[in-house]
């Protein structure tokens, strides 16, 4: 079955860096688009960021454009977020999903905490 | 962008009642639209796709419906484990936008 497990949250000070990991199984990992979303303390969700199967297009959200950069790595079936230039208001629960295109698959999450 | 209004964004029912969530798009979506429900602590869960498709294992009282603009989601009769946060979600493509949610708690 589907699984996707994140990593790499934790608590950073604001304009620091942090690397989440997805490691995806049970599906043909380059096949598919991959997805994270956010959710921030008490809100609601937010799509991040999108890379294709093939990695020839990625998109942002807005809010993240030139500080965060999807990327994932076939041999290893693990997508991944690089986040530079953390802000107070990245904090949140960052969630991994399966383009499906539906969202119908999502990992647990991973909590990142931006705070001085 | 397209954005996702959601109504109500708080709603307050009995177990046996039938809820209905309304979901307009800034422009048309049809058919992709979606709902997610989320508890407390947990991922969100997928209910219905294509505006009305059943997500397979999701109880039949859940139903969807809508088309264009503006989209519904019902519960025909209210469960305990239903009290949550529903979203719906349009993927047409860049960017995907979420509703606000509606929490739908005990009365």
């Amino acid at each position: 079955q589907v699984q996707l497990v994140e990593s790499g949250g934790g608590v950073v000070q604001p304009g620091g860096s942090l690397k989440l990991s997805c490691a995806a199984s049970g599906f043909t990992f380059s096949g598919y688009g991959m997805h994270w979303v956010r959710q921030g303390p008490g809100k609601g969700l937010e799509w991040v960021a999108f890379i294709r199967n093939d990695e020839s297009s990625k998109y942002y959200v807005e809010s993240v454009k030139g500080r965060f950069t999807i990327s994932r790595d076939k041999s290893n079936n693990t997508l991944y977020l690089q986040m530079n230039s953390l802000r107070l208001e990245d904090t949140a629960v960052y969630y991994c999903v399966k383009d499906d295109p539906v969202f119908s698959y999502w990992g647990q999450g991973t909590l990142v905490t931006v705070s001085s | 962008d397209i954005q996702m209004t959601q109504s109500p964004s708080t709603l307050s029912a009995s177990v046996g009642d039938r809820v209905t969530i309304t979901c307009r798009a800034s422009q048309s979506i049809s058919p992709w639209l979606a709902w997610y429900q989320q508890k407390p602590g947990e991922a969100p869960k997928l209910l219905i796709y294509k505006a009305s498709s059943l997500q397979s294992g999701v109880p039949s009282r859940f139903s969807g419906s809508g088309s264009g603009t503006e989209f519904t989601l019902t519960i025909s009769s209210l469960q305990p484990d239903d009290f949550a946060t529903y979203y719906c979600q349009h993927y047409s493509g860049f960017p995907w936008t979420f509703g606000q949610g509606t929490k739908v708690e005990i009365k």
